[in-house]
């Protein structure tokens, strides 16, 4: 069975600073994807970065960039230069051959002043 | 980018009667929709996998008598929740996979059984 597990439920980080969330995932297929949601309070989900397995290169966008260890299993996202509006929770999530999300519980994060 | 619709994006029905959720793709052909059910600050759980033209696929322990799915179309999945009680009352959320193998969201539907 998959698993993507988030072990930090809260995260702080100040406005303009960096701030990494970690995701480590479980599977046994070789072809899958990554991807790392936002949902903030409207509780809209919104795709913020999205890794192919087979590809080695790092995905970005933007102020957004992944560390995709295929070897550990782990996923962490990276935002740069924070700004207010990135103040949500964000969650990792796996899908494989059988094309379902499994999502990670979650890293609720603020951005503070 | 693709969109997906969701509708109502808030319902509050009384106990016993049914509701029914509507999750449209507005600009592509979904094959295959999936229905989330999330509580208060917590994940999104999968209820299940909706498929055009066949019966959903159902996670375990999500009751199938009770959470109906149809999905008659390439664009349009419905959720029923049947016989509602106030434990069903969840926020439900829809996705569809698009053409570039991503997955977008409906906004979501507040359900509060009374």
């Amino acid at each position: 069975a998959q698993t993507v597990t988030q072990s930090q439920p809260e995260m702080s980080v100040q406005e303009a600073e960096t701030v990494t969330l970690s995701c480590t995932y479980d599977t046994s297929e070789s072809n899958y994807y990554l991807f790392w949601y936002k949902q903030p309070p409207s509780r809209q989900m919104i795709l913020v970065i999205r890794q192919e397995a087979y590809k080695q290169q790092n995905a970005t966008e933007n102020r957004f960039s992944v560390n995709f260890q295929k070897a550990a299993k782990s996923f962490s996202l990276k935002i740069s230069d924070s700004q207010l509006g990135d103040t949500a929770m964000y969650f990792c999530a796996h899908t494989g051959t059988a094309s379902k999300l499994t999502f990670g519980t979650g890293t609720r994060l603020q951005v503070t002043l | 980018g693709a969109v997906v619709s969701q509708h109502p994006s808030r319902v509050i029905c009384k106990s016993g009667t049914s509701v029914k959720i509507e999750c449209r793709s507005l600009d592509f052909q979904a094959t295959t929709m999936f229905w989330y059910r999330q509580f208060p600050k917590q994940s999104l759980m999968l209820m299940a996998t909706s498929n055009e033209g066949s019966k959903a696929t159902y996670e375990q322990g999500v009751e199938k008598d009770k959470f109906l799915i149809n999905h008659a179309s390439l664009t349009l999945s419905t959720l029923t929740v049947t016989s509602a009680h106030p434990e069903d009352s969840s926020f439900y959320i829809c996705s569809a996979r698009d053409h570039n193998y991503g997955y977008t969201f409906g906004s979501g539907t507040r359900l509060t059984v009374v």
